[in-house]
C-alpha cells in the first residue's frame, strides 16, 4: 500500500533545542495525524489536523496541515529528554477508509 | 477508563500453530483495524471492519484471519500459513467526528515465533 515519505529518518539534538519534521505525498490527504510511539508501546495521537493551512498547537508541539494537502511539518520547541521517541505521520483519505502512515522519525535527545 | 486494550502483551508461537491477539475497545466506534508493524518500517494494514458482521482484507491479510461479531471486539487471528509472523501488532479504532476522523491506537503485542 501507499507509504508517506517522512524525513528525516533520525535526529539527535541537544536538550533545548528545536526540531522539524515534515511528511510528503504524491496524494492529497483530507486529514493529517501526528503520533508518538515509545518502544515497545502504542502510538499515542499528539495533534490532528483536518483543514488545509491549519496550524495546531498542543504544548511544545506545532503542526501544520500544507496547503497543497499532500504535506505536513511537525515541530517541537525547546526539546527534552522525555521527547525522546518515534513521531510518525498519519495521513486518511476519507473515499477510501484507509490511512497511510510515514515510516518514523526517531528522535534522540540528549541531556 | 476509555480506551483500546489489546491482550496478551507478549505471545510465542510455535511452527504451525495458530494464535489469537484479541482486541477489545470501549469508545463506541463503530471501526476498527489491524495492523503490522515491523522495525523500521511503517504500519502496514492486515484487516479493517468499518461495521460488526463486516470486515475487508488490507495489504497484507495473507495468513491472518479476522471475526467482527460485536461492536466492542475485534480479534485477529495469525494462522500456520503466515510464514514470518514475529512482529508488533497494533489494533486500532476509528472516531468519525464532525471535523474529521482519527485514528486511535492500543498498547500493541508482541508476537514471536519459538
Amino acid at each position: 500500500g501507499q507509504q508517506l515519505n517522512q524525513s528525516p529518518q533520525s535526529m539527535f539534538i541537544q536538550e533545548g533545542e528545536d526540531v522539524s519534521m515534515n511528511c510528503t505525498s504524491s496524494s492529497i490527504f483530507n486529514t493529517w495525524l501526528w503520533y508518538k510511539q515509545d518502544p515497545g508501546e502504542g502510538p499515542v495521537l499528539l495533534i490532528a489536523l483536518y483543514k488545509a493551512g491549519e496550524l495546531t498547537s498542543n504544548g511544545r508541539l506545532t503542526a501544520q496541515f500544507g496547503i497543497t494537502r499532500k504535506d505536513s511539518f511537525l515541530n517541537i520547541s525547546a526539546s527534552i529528554p522525555s521527547d525522546v521517541g518515534i513521531y510518525f505521520c498519519a495521513g486518511l483519505v476519507y473515499n477510501f477508509n484507509k490511512f497511510y502512515f510515514g515510516s518514523g522519525t526517531k528522535l534522540n535527545v540528549k541531556p | 477508563d476509555g480506551g483500546i486494550t489489546q491482550s496478551p502483551k507478549y505471545l510465542f508461537r510455535k511452527e504451525g500453530q495458530n494464535v489469537t491477539l484479541s482486541c477489545e475497545q470501549n469508545l463506541n466506534h463503530d471501526a476498527m483495524y489491524w495492523y503490522r508493524q515491523d522495525p523500521g518500517q511503517g504500519l502496514r494494514l492486515i484487516y479493517y471492519s468499518q461495521i460488526v458482521n463486516d470486515f475487508q482484507k488490507g495489504d497484507i491479510a495473507e495468513g491472518y484471519s479476522v471475526s467482527r461479531e460485536k461492536k466492542e471486539s475485534f480479534p485477529l487471528t495469525v494462522t500456520s500459513a503466515q510464514k514470518n509472523p514475529t512482529a508488533f501488532y497494533l489494533c486500532a479504532s476509528r472516531r468519525d467526528g464532525i471535523s474529521g476522523n482519527t485514528i486511535y491506537f492500543g498498547e500493541g503485542s508482541w508476537l514471536t515465533v519459538v
